[in-house]
C-alpha cells in the first residue's frame, strides 16, 4: 500500500505562500494523490487532488514530481483561516483509505 | 444541500451498552467510510462499503459492526463498547465504488465511553 510521509508542523507567515511537501515513494502508476484539510475537529475537507500533471484550483496547486515520489501543496496567499491540519493521501490497492498524522499548519499573523 | 449527516454529534455511554450511530448522505454515492480520530494518530478508517450490501474492513476494524442495506445509510454499531473506543468519528462518502473520488465528511460524532 502506498503510504505518505510529512512533517509534523510547519509555520508560514500571513499572506505569504504556504508549501506543504509530501513524500509517498511506493506510490503505484494509477493512483491519484489527495490533499484535505481538517480545521480544528471539523470533518476534514478535500482541497485538490492529481496523478502526474500539476493542478490548481481556486484553493490551492498541488505540483508533483516526474517520478510522482511526492509531492506539494501551495497555498498561494495563506491566512489564518488556513491554519488547519492537511493531509496527503494516496489511495491503497485494495480499496482502503490511509490517511497519516498530516501537517499541521500553523499562519504567524 | 448536498451533505453528510450524523447522529448523535455527542453521546456519553457505559461500558458494554450497545450503541448506533447513524449516517446518511444525499449525494446518491457509492462508496461510503467510517474513521475514527484520536490525538496523535490522525485518522484510522474502520470499515468502508463500496456498494449496497458490500462491506469490507478498514484498518481498526475489532469492535465496530457496519451495514450497507441502503444506498444513502451507513450505520457504524457498537455492539459492547469499551473505554478504548471513545474517540472522534467520521463517515465520509464519495462517488464511484473505489473511493478514490472526492470524499466528503460529516461533521463528527464525538462518543466517549465510561
Amino acid at each position: 500500500d502506498a503510504k505518505t510521509t510529512q512533517p509534523p508542523s510547519m509555520d508560514c507567515a500571513e499572506g505569504r505562500a504556504a508549501n506543504l511537501p509530501c513524500n509517498h515513494s511506493t506510490i503505484s502508476g494509477n493512483e491519484y494523490v489527495y490533499w484535505y484539510r481538517q480545521i480544528h475537529s471539523q470533518g476534514p475537507q478535500y482541497i485538490i487532488h492529481g496523478l502526474k500533471n500539476n493542478e490548481t484550483n481556486e484553493m490551492a496547486s498541488l505540483i508533483i514530481t516526474e517520478d510522482r515520489k511526492s509531492s506539494t501543496l501551495i497555498l498561494p496567499h495563506a491566512t489564518l483561516r488556513d491554519t488547519a491540519v492537511y493531509y496527503c493521501i494516496v489511495k491503497s490497492r485494495d480499496d482502503k483509505i490511509i490517511f497519516g498524522k498530516g501537517t499541521r499548519l500553523h499562519i504567524l499573523p | 444541500e448536498a451533505q453528510v449527516t450524523q447522529n448523535p454529534r455527542y453521546l456519553i455511554t457505559v461500558t458494554g451498552k450497545k450503541l448506533t450511530v447513524t449516517c446518511s448522505q444525499n449525494m446518491n454515492h457509492e462508496y461510503m467510510s467510517w474513521y475514527r480520530q484520536d490525538p496523535g494518530l490522525g485518522l484510522r478508517q474502520i470499515y468502508y462499503s463500496m456498494n449496497v450490501e458490500v462491506t469490507d474492513k478498514g484498518d481498526v476494524p475489532e469492535g465496530y459492526k457496519v451495514s450497507r442495506k441502503e444506498k444513502r445509510n451507513f450505520p457504524l454499531i457498537l455492539e459492547s463498547p469499551s473505554p478504548n473506543q471513545t474517540s472522534l468519528y467520521f463517515c465520509a462518502s464519495s462517488p464511484g465504488t473505489s473511493g478514490r473520488g472526492t470524499q466528503y465528511f460529516g461533521p463528527g460524532t464525538r462518543l466517549t465511553v465510561l
